[in-house]
């Protein structure tokens, strides 16, 4: 079964604005990561975040750990269409496993 | 360096038949984790190998096994399939399999059970 839940379940914008999804999540984490998937394809990994780290950067990526009320989100600056996939996140938890999140779609459209 | 390596890509099998998927993790990796997606459950963990053991397994019938060779590829394998093991299937890599880290997935196997 799935960690959490993750909002909005699809989210469609124009090419330069920002997409924010979000995050919850159930037990205590390792750690919190992000991934993208490109039309059923492979996971691609984006980011990982600490559970002792509150926000991270990447490029135009920016996530961020709330640990107290169990959920992060992932922004992204300025999408391209190259963006449009679907983003996953994942915890890791004790056991050296992740528990995926059910994704959010992103459309960007040019 | 080479990626993570899933062969076949796709695959069609007909319900009661058995399959065997292969990954090639990235060279110095020894660990290999298997994950299925399906529309309605999502990712789902399987199973995880490390040096040619299986470390931790997931909620899933003893249907589906895998194991792990010296030079750390990985295959999984479904017996008496059925028309709900339709999914695709990915391995992951990393090197020593710790959550720490991020994973590197393959481009998956798609399987279809008719």
């Amino acid at each position: 079964s799935q960690q959490g839940e993750e909002d909005p379940q699809a989210l469609s914008i124009q090419e330069g604005e920002n997409a924010t999804m979000n995050c919850s999540y159930k037990t205590s984490i390792n750690n919190l990561q992000w991934y993208r998937q490109n039309s059923g394809r492979g996971l691609v990994h984006l980011i990982l975040i600490r559970s002792n780290e509150r926000e991270k950067h990447s490029g135009r990526l920016r996530v961020t750990l709330d640990t107290s009320k169990k959920s992060s989100s992932l922004l992204i600056t300025a999408s391209r269409a190259a963006d449009t996939a679907s983003y996953f996140c994942a915890t890791g938890v004790y056991g050296n496993k992740l528990v995926f999140g059910a994704g959010t779609i992103l459309r960007v459209k040019s | 360096k080479a990626g993570v390596t899933q062969t076949p890509r796709y695959l069609i099998k007909t319900r009661g038949q058995q399959v065997t998927l292969s990954c090639s993790p990235i060279s110095g990796h020894r660990s290999v984790s298997w994950y299925q997606q399906t529309p309605g459950q999502g990712l789902q963990f399987l199973f995880e190998y490390f040096s040619e053991t299986q470390r931790n397994k997931g909620n899933f019938p003893g249907r589906f096994s895998g194991r792990q060779f010296s030079n750390s590829r990985s295959e999984m394998n479904v017996s008496t399939l059925e028309l709900g093991d339709s999914a695709l299937y990915l391995c992951a890599s990393s090197l020593e399999g710790l959550v720490s880290y991020g994973y590197t997935f393959g481009s998956g196997t798609r399987l279809t059970v008719v």
